[in-house]
């Protein structure tokens, strides 16, 4: 099955720096590539996702990257905020494909603890 | 719309014990899964539906057991817990569309403690 390895596992940044999550995964079949944020306490909730016929998409402040050939994606967040201090988990799936049996299931990576200091 | 939601909130157990946890959802998704939750793990998949009447197992599913007898809820249930168990618990839908790449909606979570 897939395996999604992602780090590093926590990261701490000054107000206005940049972060970088970085995540791998193994099932070269995978092509829909979620980021979720989840604040202390509270559900996670998709920020942005990627979809594998696309190299990089941006959406203010967030964007993401996708290398197909190295199996491997990242999240950057510019400008941070303190309001940005959260976990967040990257994931994987392949997607819900016809005839087969993927219904959208997503392997998520072990999460990564960004704290931004004022 | 209320979205995904999730009953109890928390909950403690003492081991042997057994509960069941409900998750609705009122976006007609067809797709729910469960999940677990636990420090520098992630999420892991334990059962998923992917209509009325039909289960499957996901990567942690021994242990729990689920059914989705009404389109709109998916239950999980624990038996016999254990100290393992404690862990929180998602709950999340999602549409079916064939060939679609689906976000998944999550609920608030509950809570388990099994002393």
């Amino acid at each position: 099955g897939e395996n999604v390895e992602q780090h590093p596992s926590t990261l701490s940044v000054q107000e206005g720096d940049s972060a970088v999550i970085k995540c791998t995964y193994s099932d070269s079949a995978s092509n829909y590539f979620p980021w979720y944020k989840q604040e202390l306490g509270k559900r996670p909730q998709l920020i942005i996702d990627i979809r594998s016929n696309v190299g990089e998409k941006k959406d203010q402040r967030i964007a993401v990257t996708l290398n197909k050939t190295a199996k491997h994606f990242s999240l950057h967040i510019t400008e941070t905020q303190p309001e940005d201090s959260a976990v967040y988990f990257c994931a994987a799936s392949i997607g819900n494909n016809a005839g087969g049996t993927s219904y959208g299931k997503l392997t998520f990576g072990q999460g990564t603890i960004l704290t931004v200091h004022p | 719309n209320a979205g995904v939601t999730q009953t109890p909130k928390f909950r403690v157990l003492k081991t042997g014990q057994s509960m069941t946890l409900l998750c609705a959802q009122d976006m007609n998704h067809e797709y729910m899964y469960w999940y677990r939750q636990d420090p520098g793990m992630g999420l892991r998949l334990i059962h998923y539906s992917v209509g009325e009447g039909t289960t499957a197992k996901g990567e942690v599913p021994d242990g729990y057991n689920v059914s989705r007898l009404k389109k709109q809820n998916f239950l999980l249930g624990l038996e016999s817990a254990a100290p393992s168990q404690t862990s929180v618990y998602f709950c999340a839908s999602s549409y079916s569309w064939v060939g679609s790449y689906n976000e998944q909606f999550f609920g608030p979570g509950t809570r388990l403690t099994v002393l």
